[in-house]
């Protein structure tokens, strides 16, 4: 059955520090991958996606991802983060499904950003 | 340009009454529809879709249904709510046809069951 984990519940890291935020999938075919973000009550908001070609995609707001075939993971990476970066991060995993585009998504990374 | 609209965004409820939420899109036709359910540590639960008019798939067993009047209208409803149907409720569309594309999100509905 397809799945996502994410493996960090809670992460918190300094203002201007690195950010990596893990996703591994579970999936039977070639899978199409996604992350958005949450911000405190409110809807999800798409950072980037990945369907296929170059591995590295780029997102909004500095953020990138590096897909991993082997890996089965879907990493979410910023250089340096910012005190407004301080959210929930969704990782999902999707395929060619006809008509519809269900979504299965990870339990979520929360991010805590610290001055 | 596409908006979704959800409401209400908060809500408080006593168990046993009914429930109805709303959700329309603008700008687009024929968009596939979702409801989704978000309980803390839990992420999202996808809990209906609808590909058309008066078609509604459901995801998981539960006390709540979901209907499609309209092209561009999906309301979430129940009869009578559960202390366990607290949570916070996600609208979401995506283009007709486009298997592996985004989902675009309304801004949530914040259900507490008392």
């Amino acid at each position: 059955a397809q799945s996502v984990t994410q493996p960090d519940i809670h992460i918190t890291v300094s203002e201007g520090a690195s950010l990596e935020l893990r996703c591994n999938y579970s999936y039977g075919a070639t899978p199409y991958l996604f992350w958005y973000v949450q911000s405190p009550g409110q809807g999800l908001q798409l950072l980037l996606k990945y369907f296929s070609g170059d591995t590295l995609v780029q997102g909004i707001k500095g953020f990138e991802a590096e897909f991993k075939r082997s890996q089965s993971s879907f990493n979410l990476r910023k250089p340096s983060v910012h005190w407004s970066d301080a959210a929930e991060y969704f990782c999902a995993v999707g395929g060619y499904g006809g008509a519809t585009n269900k979504l299965i998504f990870g339990t979520g990374t929360l991010l805590a950003v610290q001055p | 340009s596409q908006t979704i609209h959800q409401w209400p965004a908060t809500l408080v409820q006593p168990v046993g009454s009914p429930l109805s939420l709303e959700c329309t899109v603008e700008g687009t036709s024929n968009p596939n529809l979702y409801w989704y359910r978000q309980a803390a540590g839990r992420g999202l639960q996808l809990l209906f879709y609808s590909v058309g008019i008066g078609q509604i798939s459901s995801e998981v067993p539960q006390n709540l249904s979901a209907s499609r009047p309209q092209d561009r209208q999906f309301i979430l409803s129940s009869k009578k709510l559960l202390l366990s149907d607290s949570g916070f409720y996600l609208c979401a569309w995506s283009m007709f046809g486009q298997g592996s594309g985004e989902l675009f999100f309304g801004e949530g509905s914040r259900l507490t069951v008392l």
